[in-house]
């Protein structure tokens, strides 16, 4: 199996307070993991890359220091959202890329971030 | 650059008519191509990819998709809708970037399959 999993799935939080979404490739190893950012009617937008033990790869216009990345295991990959805003809401949506399997990309089923 | 277009927001049908949900592509080299559905607050599932090969792909829950390389297409089919394929659906294209796979997602279309 591929299962990639998010938690939490839904998070309410304050202005200026952060937010920590996990994503977890339950049965394989994952060394590279996604994450996208998906607004109301739209197409997903990938954020960053993060590669396990290395510092991750953001996508133009992402702000890396308010966007923070960590993949410290196979397994784990974190996206922790800095002094959230109201602007930061969104569905957030991480991808696991599983090895040996064509490079496919398994995807989480999505946090929803909502910032009051 | 590589990008895929989904001409088309929203598509409607009834139900046991048969949809087409379009895709076209831009590529360099050979495309890896995917389509993905969507439900409501709900991550992207997996329907069908091309990679190589034939060039008609079957997929889950009876979807299929026509690569055709002259027209630079990749449209999405079904014999027969149902209801339950009422989704969000999109088209992707895969590309390499410093050895890292990279998805490009189309804008998505609207299925709307109607009783």
């Amino acid at each position: 199996g591929a299962v990639v999993s998010q938690h939490p799935s839904w998070v309410i939080c304050k202005s200026g307070t952060s937010v920590k979404i996990e994503c977890r490739s339950l049965d394989f190893q994952a060394t590279t993991m996604f994450w996208y950012r998906q607004f109301p009617k739209q197409s997903l937008m990938l954020m960053a890359t993060s590669n396990e033990g290395s510092k991750a790869t953001y996508e133009q216009g992402v702000e890396k220091d308010k966007f923070l990345i960590n993949h410290a295991s196979l397994t784990l990959s974190t996206l922790t959202v800095t002094s959230a805003h109201p602007e930061d809401s969104s569905f957030y949506i991480c991808s696991a890329r599983k090895a040996g399997f064509r490079n496919e990309q398994f995807f989480g089923p999505g946090t929803r971030l909502t910032v009051l | 650059a590589q990008s895929v277009a989904q001409p088309e927001d929203q598509v409607n049908v009834a139900e046991g008519n048969p949809l087409t949900v379009k895709c076209t592509y831009s590529v360099s080299g050979n495309p890896y191509l995917f389509w993905y559905v969507q439900y409501p607050n709900r991550g992207l599932q997996f329907l069908l990819k091309y990679i190589t090969g034939d060039n008609l792909v079957k997929g889950s829950y009876g979807f299929e998709a026509e690569f055709n390389k002259s027209q630079t297409s990749f449209h999405l089919k079904k014999p027969s809708a149902l209801v339950s394929d009422s989704a969000l659906y999109f088209c992707a294209v895969r590309r390499t970037t410093s050895g890292t796979y990279k998805y490009i997602f189309g804008t998505g279309t609207r299925l709307k399959v109607l009783a």
